[in-house]
């Protein structure tokens, strides 16, 4: 158990639909990461906060957004969803968000677009 | 543009062979740092190792080790005396510095099958 933790673990909706996954970081990590794994895109970074800023931006679309809160949760919002978002979503959480820190992941949100 | 290459999509072995795993690399960059993460089977991704680009002395963590080669752009994963537990997805990774953060890109990892 890393610490991380997500929620929902498993999420099917519909084409069009928006949905909220939510991370909550290891206690006394201030980083948050998010990843989106698919079969076409394999494992690619999407964002990140630290201390409720952003920090770093990947390979996120605009029909996607984050926020890190006061509390360090985060959320990933994902709009007007369509078949080819359906992926595996995983966090993952670091104490100070530097390149030298070591990532802790959560156990990750399957996303099912129907 | 960094890129990360892990040319074995499936390796089969059997318990108690030595598998290596490889990963070779592209960046401009000369501050960079290399990852390896583990997937077992119930999906979590598990960190196991980073290599900044000024630090190319071999690692070695109990059954596991790991050869950077800054000549070759590659940084090698061994399992020694492989064991069923270690089937999962192996994924290199790359990050450059870059004001501080940085951006990591990764491979499209390697299955590793042990059979009893």
């Amino acid at each position: 158990d890393s610490g991380v933790t997500q929620t929902p673990k498993h999420l099917i909706t519909a084409t069009g639909q928006r949905v909220t996954l939510r991370c909550s970081p290891r206690s006394g990590d201030l980083s948050v990461y998010w990843y989106q794994q698919s079969l076409d895109q394999g494992l690619q970074f999407l964002i990140q906060y630290y201390n409720g800023e952003e920090r770093a931006k990947g390979n996120i679309l605009e029909r996607f957004s984050a926020q890190q809160f006061p509390d360090l949760h985060s959320e990933l919002n994902l709009s007007s969803l369509e078949l080819g978002d359906s992926a595996l979503y995983f966090c993952a959480s670091s104490v100070e968000g530097s390149s030298t820190d070591t990532q802790y992941f959560g156990p990750g949100t399957r996303l099912t677009v129907l | 543009a960094q890129k990360v290459t892990q040319a074995q999509t499936e390796i089969s072995v059997v318990e108690k062979e030595d598998v290596t795993l490889d990963c070779v690399y592209e960046t401009r960059d000369t501050t960079y740092y290399l990852f390896w993460y583990k997937q077992p089977p119930s999906g979590e991704l598990v960190f196991l190792i980073r290599r900044n680009s000024f630090d190319e002395q071999n690692e070695i963590s109990g059954r596991y080790s790991w050869n950077f080669q800054k000549s070759t752009s590659s940084f090698n994963f061994t399992i020694t005396a492989s064991q069923v537990v270690d089937s999962a997805v192996y994924f290199c990774a790359l990050s450059e510095a870059s004001g501080g953060s940085y951006i990591p890109t990764f491979g499209r990892g390697t299955s590793l099958i042990v059979h009893p």
